[in-house]
């Protein structure tokens, strides 16, 4: 079946402007993940969706980041006010979740990322 | 907090050898998960391989095998007949399950190991 998906694939803005990063799951997924790889940082944990909860916001760097996940399904990564410290690879990745009976300790898949670039 | 370390930022090998990728990790839970990812210049995350913590036999898949020792806190990753499509980074990575609802699972990284297979 189709992977996870991520739209756009590169994003260049100027700094300063508002972004939206869009993950489409796996179908089925009730968990989805957010991360930032960026080079001086390495990957790191942004936020946790189960269904269209986040239980788990705690690796959101700042107020400027928020997401959302709509119908248990894709989610939007926005960032406000864009900083050339923001420049990164975004991954999302989606799993089983709750669903699989493992209570989220399945496998996650990730998507191909957006790469970010704030001018 | 876990950490994740992996000590060999690049590594080299030539096509048919067996590599030998090293990964330690702190953390004061007994119940946990680890992890290997694959990614390749495409940018997609690609699991190669999982253990959990509670199981004593190492885990394998293919060409795939690692050494978990779960009191030394090591748990490397070995590429037997290498082949060039291996040449990728690779992530170990920790998760520590949360069995109640306003825990997460996310997965925590190490900075990773740049893998070039020579022909």
């Amino acid at each position: 079946g189709a992977g996870v998906s991520q739209s756009p694939s590169n994003k260049v803005t100027e700094k300063g402007k508002d972004v939206e990063l869009r993950c489409d799951p796996i179908s089925g997924h009730t968990a989805l993940y957010w991360y930032r790889q960026s080079l001086g940082q390495g990957l790191e944990f942004l936020i946790y969706f189960q269904g269209n909860s986040a239980p788990d916001k705690s690796g959101l760097p700042s107020d400027r980041f928020s997401a959302e996940r709509t119908g248990g399904s894709v989610s939007t990564l926005t960032i406000q006010r864009t900083q050339q410290e923001d420049s990164a690879v975004y991954l999302c990745a989606s799993s089983l979740g709750w669903a699989s009976g493992s209570w989220g300790t399945d496998t996650q898949y990730f998507g191909p990322g957006t790469r970010l670039t704030v001018l | 907090a876990q950490t994740v370390t992996q000590s060999q930022p690049e590594m080299s090998v030539q096509e048919a050898e067996t590599v030998t990728l090293s990964c330690t990790y702190d953390t004061s839970e007994n119940n946990y998960y680890l992890f290997w990812y694959k990614q390749p210049p495409s940018r997609q995350m690609i699991l190669v391989i999982r253990q959990e913590a509670y199981k004593q036999q190492n885990a394998t898949e293919n060409r795939f095998s690692v050494n978990f020792q779960k009191a030394a806190k090591s748990f490397s990753l070995k590429i037997s007949d290498s082949q060039l499509g291996d040449t990728a980074m690779y992530f170990c990575a920790f998760m520590k399950p949360s069995y109640s609802g306003a825990g997460s699972y996310q997965l925590t990284f190490g900075k990773g190991t740049k893998l070039s297979v020579i022909p």
